[in-house]
């Protein structure tokens, strides 16, 4: 059965530092979006794209996030400089179309120090 | 942004106990309605996938019903089992936002033996 992939799956590092986190979608699937979802919370969007195009990243912090899906195909989600706060799960989710079901990947655990 | 909202926080049963838990969403601009369990270490996995007023769904032990009038939908589980534990989140896509999807906090569930 065909699956989001994730990795890392864990990430631990200190303030000021940049990480980068990757998504696979499952091949097909034009829509790909980046969730966060803090301790407590539930999961928010903070970009989506169609294809290599960006169609929602209201909720993407633009001074230290940054995404991109450069072939339409795997996605990067980077922030730099990580802060405390940005500590939480990031999920990567497809989809065929964007009014279609979409498929989660594991997620990957970021700990800021 | 939609307010999904869902309850309770957290349940915890005995084996074989039938639960159920509640999520309301705004019943304007209705769309679509997600059931998603999340089980540690894993991807969330949809359970269901509601549009229509009345809808009633069934997988197994676990069923929802749909009230989109009135903006709310129940998730129930019929004897629980120790693998029933997870986290149940429901979401409701913005159809004004490119239809990512506006989550609830989650329902966490601890079914012990």
């Amino acid at each position: 059965e065909a699956e989001v992939a994730q990795s890392p799956r864990y990430k631990i590092t200190e303030k000021s530092q940049a990480v980068a986190f990757w998504c696979d979608p499952i091949s097909g699937h034009a829509t790909l979006y980046w969730y966060r979802q803090i301790l407590g919370q539930g999961p928010e969007l903070l970009v989506q794209f169609q294809d290599e195009s960006v169609v929602d990243d209201s909720q993407l912090p633009k001074d230290r996030f940054s995404a991109e899906r450069l072939k339409g195909v795997d996605s990067t989600l980077k922030i730099q400089p990580a802060e405390l706060g940005d500590s939480a799960m990031y999920l990567c989710a497809s989809s065929l179309a964007k009014d279609n079901e979409q498929f989660f990947g594991p997620g990957t655990r970021l700990t800021v120090l | 942004i939609l307010n999904v909202e869902q309850s309770p926080q957290s349940l915890h049963v005995q084996e074989g106990d039938s639960t159920n838990f509640t999520c309301s969403f705004p019943s304007s601009n209705f769309y679509a309605l997600h059931w998603y369990r999340w089980e540690t270490a894993k991807s969330p996995e949809a359970l269901f996938v509601m549009t229509l007023n009345g809808d009633e769904k069934k997988k197994g032990r676990i069923s929802a019903t749909l009230n989109t009038k009135e903006g709310y939908s129940y998730l129930y589980i019929k004897g629980s089992q120790p693998e029933d534990s997870a986290t149940y989140l429901c979401a409701s896509p913005d159809s004004n936002s490119g239809y990512a999807l506006n989550f609830g906090k989650g329902t966490s569930l601890l079914v012990t033996p």
